[in-house]
């Protein structure tokens, strides 16, 4: 099993809906939960990160996450053709200065 | 302005040639990561630091060497030993006290 695992898409999604993004995580202990998105061809950015049950809202994105369960997700409301990118879902592992990337998925928004 | 710079943008080297990428970062950050990101694949780990004058492998050491003699500084060599060495590489650092990872713009090298 993958320490961290997404769906690796493509997702297409009409724009002006709501863009679901699910990652599992194998480590129990983790504590840290980031998602990146990359536009082809350039580097991660860092759109959210999340540390504790529940929802994290910052503007149209939203970070839910489930210890019990280990799943990360990322909602993106009101999508819009500039969310299409890669999003990949980042874990801290217990104990260890470092991170596990999913795959990353592809999400398309159709205009 | 602070942030994370790789040069150059662009690489190319033929076979059998080592080959140095450069990190530099200005945010004060004591540790820093170098990744390599395959086509249509996530990160992969290959050597971090957390502090000057050390490092670590990650999950794909071999063939690559690092160094950190400055806090700014992490330069990344691609030794002739890597068998596969055609890859966009990136360098990240690392909030102090967080696991927010930030990524400098890439390296995109091409062996032939």
């Amino acid at each position: 099993q993958k320490e961290v695992e997404q769906n690796s898409g493509p997702l297409s999604v009409p724009e002006g809906a709501i863009a679901s993004l699910n990652c599992t995580y194998s480590d129990r202990g983790s504590q840290s939960f980031f998602w990146y998105r990359q536009y082809s061809g350039k580097s991660p950015e860092l759109i959210m990160s999340i540390y504790s049950n529940g929802d994290q809202e910052d503007g149209r994105f939203t970070a839910q996450l489930n210890k019990a369960s280990q799943y990360v997700s990322l909602l993106i409301r009101d999508s819009q053709p500039s969310d299409s990118a890669t999003y990949l879902c980042a874990v801290n592992m217990e104990g260890a200065q470092k991170l596990v990337f999913g795959q990353g998925t592809r999400l398309t928004i159709n205009p | 302005d602070g942030g994370i710079t790789q040069s150059p943008k662009y690489l190319f080297r033929k076979e059998g040639q080592n080959v140095t990428l450069s990190c530099e970062q200005n945010l004060n950050h004591d540790a820093m990561y170098w990744y390599r990101q395959d086509p249509g694949q996530g990160l992969r780990l290959i050597y971090y630091s957390q502090i000057v004058n050390d490092f670590q492998k990650g999950d794909i050491a071999e063939g690559y060497s690092v160094s950190r003699e400055k806090k700014e500084s992490f330069p990344l060599t691609v030794t002739s030993a890597q068998k596969n060495p055609t890859a966009f590489y990136l360098c990240a650092s690392q909030q102090d006290n967080s696991y927010e990872q930030y990524f400098g713009p890439g390296t995109r090298l091409t062996v032939t």
